[in-house]
């Protein structure tokens, strides 16, 4: 069993729609959580950075980490065909480097 | 501000050869980090580098080497390369050795080995 676990879709919702992206992992000793967004040809890029559970908002966009049940999410309002990108989460306990999941292909369609 | 920059872009070798994959990193930032990122795959951590010295390094052979220059440049090393080495090799450069630092990414170097 992987430490992160992320369905890699492709996931195609309308323009405008409201996303939900989501990760599962196994180690309760992951205390950084944070989502990267890959545009095609292009390396990762930090979106989203939140320290063990709770809630952070970024304009359209919103992370929430719930460490009792292991999961984490992106969610993403008023989606746009710029959001059209892979959707990376990624964790790391104390001291330790990122463990990325497999990424999520989203596309919005227009 | 200079970001991350990785040379060369794509590169084509055969199994048993070596290749060497270059990255600058971002002006201020004195940590290199390398990822492997196969095909339809998040990136994996190979090694980071920090003040000329490896400062954590992931589940990969020996084969996997790298360096650090005093300008911070970095350089990733492949010997005895394999077909599984196809992918696309990522630097990140931050200047924080722990998770605290956002990681900037480069665009990558695509290897295929034949």
């Amino acid at each position: 069993q992987k430490e992160v676990e992320q369905d890699p879709g492709p996931l195609s919702v309308p323009e405008g729609a409201i996303v939900s992206l989501n990760c599962t992992y196994s180690n309760s000793a992951f205390q950084y959580f944070m989502w990267y967004r890959q545009y095609s040809r292009k390396g990762p890029e930090l979106l989203m950075y939140t320290y063990s559970s709770g809630n952070k908002e970024d304009g359209r966009f919103t992370a929430q980490v719930d460490k009792s049940s292991k999961y984490i999410s992106l969610f993403i309002r008023d989606s746009q065909p710029s959001d059209s990108a892979t959707y990376l989460c990624a964790m790391a306990k104390e001291n330790e480097k990122l463990t990325f999941g497999t990424g999520t292909r989203l596309t919005i369609i227009p | 501000e200079t970001g991350v920059t990785q040379s060369p872009t794509h590169l084509i070798k055969t199994r048993g050869q070596q290749v060497t994959l270059r990255c600058s990193s971002q002006s201020g930032h004195n940590t290199v980090s390398w990822y492997q990122q196969a095909l339809g795959q998040g990136p994996q951590f190979i090694f980071q580098y920090y003040r000329e010295e490896e400062n954590g390094r992931g589940n990969f052979p020996p084969r996997f080497s790298g360096l650090q220059f005093p300008n911070y440049s970095s350089e990733l090393n492949v010997n005895a390369l394999e077909l599984d080495d196809s992918a696309l090799y990522l630097c990140a450069s931050s200047f924080r050795t722990d998770n605290t630092g956002e990681l900037f990414f480069g665009e990558g170097s695509r290897l295929t080995v034949l």
